[in-house]
């Protein structure tokens, strides 16, 4: 099945700034955008955006999310260490439902 | 707020069928605009998704495990339920719950549980 395509990690210094990308189609990021997931080793996961850049209640103001074509980011500024985990997207696809991307692992140094 | 609760056997055999049932609290499953999805996640991978059922009692599933899964709900115990047929031990997985307002973007989980597919 095809998915979104994330990168498998990222590592970035403590209190820098992580950008990490999905990219996707016209069926899915590209039509709808995508919505974003923060989990934990050993927890479920979080929504931390959807619809681009709405964040949920309690969610840091140091989160933005945006698209452009068919690629979406989520962009995390300040990174404490609480930032390290797994980063997923997800879509809804015209033609496959929802679809995530493979998760990237964020590791802040 | 809502919560979710999954929960069913742990275990089961190579070509039976997996039923997991996710308890709904905090509110009413057959109130509001919501969807009540399944998403499995297979040890050290990422998220599948398998389907989800909306609050009309319409139903979408995931098209590579269609033909082996059926997403229902039971508004009287205000539960939903999730049968997934024919397993083998690559339906092994961490089977969460979740539900949302849209079908992309799901904002109450479940804690998950932990379904092992071996004989």
């Amino acid at each position: 099945q095809a998915g979104l395509t994330q990168p498998p990690s990222v590592s970035k210094g403590l209190r820098q700034t992580a950008t990490l990308t999905c990219t996707g189609n016209s069926n899915n990021v590209g039509n709808q955008g995508a919505a974003w997931l923060q989990q934990h080793q050993g927890h479920p996961p979080k929504l931390l955006s959807y619809r681009n850049n709405n964040r949920p209640s309690g969610i840091s103001e140091r989160l933005s999310a945006s698209r452009s074509g068919n690629t979406a980011s989520l962009t995390i500024t300040g990174l404490q260490p609480e930032d390290e985990a797994d980063y997923y997207c997800s879509a809804w696809d015209s033609s496959l439902g929802v679809v995530f991307g493979g998760g990237t692992k964020l590791t802040v140094l | 707020q809502v919560q979710l609760q999954e929960s069913g056997p742990g275990l089961v055999k190579p070509s039976q069928t997996l039923s997991l049932t996710c308890t709904v609290s905090g509110g009413s499953i057959s109130s509001g605009d919501y969807y009540w999805s399944w998403i499995r996640q297979p040890p050290g991978k990422g998220l599948e998704w398998i389907g989800y059922i909306y609050y009309s009692g319409s139903t979408y599933y995931n098209p590579s495990l269609k033909s082996r899964v059926t997403i229902s709900v039971d508004t009287s115990k205000n539960q939903f339920s999730l049968k997934l047929s024919s397993v083998t031990a690559a339906d092994t997985a961490v089977y969460y719950c979740a539900s949302s307002i849209s079908p992309a973007s799901m904002d109450v989980w479940g804690q998950g549980t932990t379904v092992t597919v071996s004989s």
